[in-house]
């Protein structure tokens, strides 16, 4: 079963705006992960943020973390359309070890030109 | 380096056949994770290798079951196929340490079982 939910489910916007979208996890995590994920392919890794981080950037990416409310965002500046795309967060538990990764539901992201 | 790399990239199978599904990881990466992906459960783990042992698995029914070599290559096997077992399967590795945790995933680009 997955752990968390993304919001929104899609989201549409313009080249050059803003994505931001939102992950919300249920148990302690050792660290949360964002990957994207073009048509049904596989899985790119974007950034990964500890838990004793609150924000964290990559280039046009900024991911924060508040792991009080068990939740974190992904804003993507400046978005083009080769950002188009799902985007998973991924959370590694703080116990057991290992590489289990609990996914969320994922947000569809389109731009458009 | 060479990416992830899965052999075959699409399959089709009967129902109660078997199927064997090959992963080979990055050079130097020792774990290597198998995942689930269907447009209803989403993404779901399935196990990891590390060191030819399993060190994690997923709540998925024994007829899926995976082995890892000294090469760290990896199969999986989904035994007596059933109708919902239709899915893209990744395959993931990472360096991987005997402490790692929550390593950085790269993944492969799947393998896509059809089950008629």
């Amino acid at each position: 079963s997955q752990q968390g939910e993304e919001d929104p489910q899609a989201l549409s916007i313009q080249e050059g705006e803003n994505a931001t979208m939102n992950c919300s996890y249920k148990t302690s995590i050792n660290n949360l992960q964002w990957y994207r994920q073009n048509s049904g392919r596989g899985l790119v890794h974007l950034i990964l943020i500890r838990s004793n981080e609150r924000e964290k950037h990559s280039g046009r990416l900024r991911v924060t973390l508040d792991t009080s409310k068990k939740s974190s965002s992904l804003l993507i500046t400046a978005s083009r359309a080769a950002d188009t795309a799902s985007y998973f967060c991924a959370t590694a538990p703080s116990t057991g070890g290992g590489n289990k990764l609990t996914f969320g539901t994922g947000t569809q992201l389109k731009v458009e030109l | 380096k060479a990416g992830v790399t899965q052999t075959p990239r699409y399959l089709i199978k009967t129902r109660g056949q078997q199927v064997t599904l090959s992963c080979s990881p990055i050079s130097g990466h020792r774990s290597v994770s198998w995942y689930q992906q269907t447009p209803g459960q989403g993404l779901q783990f399935l196990f990891e290798y590390f060191s030819e042992t399993q060190r994690n698995k997923g709540n998925f029914p024994g007829r899926f079951s995976g082995r890892q070599f000294s090469n760290s290559r990896s199969e999986m096997n989904v035994s007596t196929l059933e109708l919902g077992d239709s899915a893209l399967y990744l395959c993931a590795s990472s360096f991987g340490t005997s402490g790692g945790w929550g390593d950085t995933q790269y993944f492969g680009p799947g393998t896509r079982l059809t089950v008629l």
